[in-house]
C-alpha cells in the first residue's frame, strides 16, 4: 500500500539548534514536497524535489534546506531554528504533471523554544 | 506565482443541507485542480480532480470548473456530521500543487 512516512511525529527544539525533519516513500514517486501549514495560511510549499540529488525552492524556502539523498527519502533541515519556525510540516510524494494527488504523511509538529 | 484563494473562510451547515465552496486562482495556464479534505489532526486527504471546462460528480461531490473565470468549486450534497474538516483547494504550479487557505466547513446533526 502506497505510504509516506514522517518522522518525529513530534520535536520540541531550542531557538538556534539545528532540527532535522525526516521522510520516507514506498510510492516510487518521482517528486516529493515539504509544506507547513499554519493557521489561516493553508499548505505553503517549502522545497521540492524531482529526484535523487534534485532540490528545488518552493514559495518559503528562507531558513530551510532540504535534501534528497535517494528516490524514497526527503529531509527538511533547519540549520538554526526560530520561533517562528513552530508549525506543523508534511511531506508527501507524488507526480503532480502527471495528475497523481500528492499522498501527504501524518504531519510533524514542531515547537521552537 | 500561482496565487489561490479560498471563500469562505469558514461555514456551519445543518445536516442534509448543500454545502458550496469556492477557490480562485490566479495562472490561467494551470492544468489541474485539486480538492482536499483535512480532518482535525490528519493528514490531508485528494477528495477529487478536474482539468477541463465544467463539472465532474463523484457520489455526493461535485466540482465546477471554469478557466476563463480563473475559479472553481466545490459542492457538497446531503451534508454529514462525517463531512466537518478544513477544505483545501489546490492548483498546479509547475511540479507541485499550491493551496489555498482553506475552508472549514461544520456540519451540524
Amino acid at each position: 500500500e502506497a505510504a509516506v512516512t514522517q518522522s518525529p511525529r513530534n520535536k520540541v527544539a531550542v531557538t538556534g539548534g539545528k532540527v532535522t525533519l525526516s521522510c520516507n516513500q514506498t510510492n516510487n514517486h518521482n517528486n516529493m514536497y515539504w509544506y507547513r501549514q499554519d493557521t489561516g495560511h493553508g499548505l505553503r510549499l517549502i522545497h521540492y524535489s524531482y529526484g535523487a540529488g534534485s532540490t528545488e525552492k518552493g514559495d518559503i524556502p528562507d531558513g530551510y534546506k532540504a535534501s534528497r539523498p535517494s528516490q524514497e527519502n526527503f529531509s527538511l533541515i533547519l540549520e538554526l531554528a526560530t520561533p517562528s519556525q513552530t508549525s506543523v510540516y508534511f511531506c508527501a510524494s507524488g507526480d503532480v504533471a502527471d495528475n497523481q494527488a500528492p499522498l501527504f504523511g501524518e504531519g510533524t509538529r514542531l515547537s521552537v523554544l | 506565482q500561482q496565487n489561490v484563494q479560498q471563500s469562505p473562510e469558514s461555514l456551519i451547515v445543518p445536516e442534509g443541507a448543500r454545502t458550496s465552496l469556492n477557490c480562485t486562482f490566479s495562472d490561467s495556464a494551470s492544468q489541474y485542480f485539486w480538492w482536499y479534505r483535512q480532518h482535525s489532526g490528519k493528514a490531508p486527504k485528494a477528495l477529487m480532480s478536474i482539468f477541463s471546462n465544467g463539472e465532474k460528480e463523484e457520489g455526493r461531490f461535485t466540482i465546477h470548473l471554469n478557466k476563463a473565470s480563473l475559479h472553481f468549486s466545490l459542492h457538497i450534497r446531503d451534508s454529514q456530521p462525517s463531512d466537518s474538516a478544513l477544505y483545501l483547494c489546490a492548483v498546479t504550479g509547475g511540479r507541485a500543487l499550491i493551496f489555498g487557505t482553506g475552508t472549514t466547513v461544520s456540519v451540524s446533526p
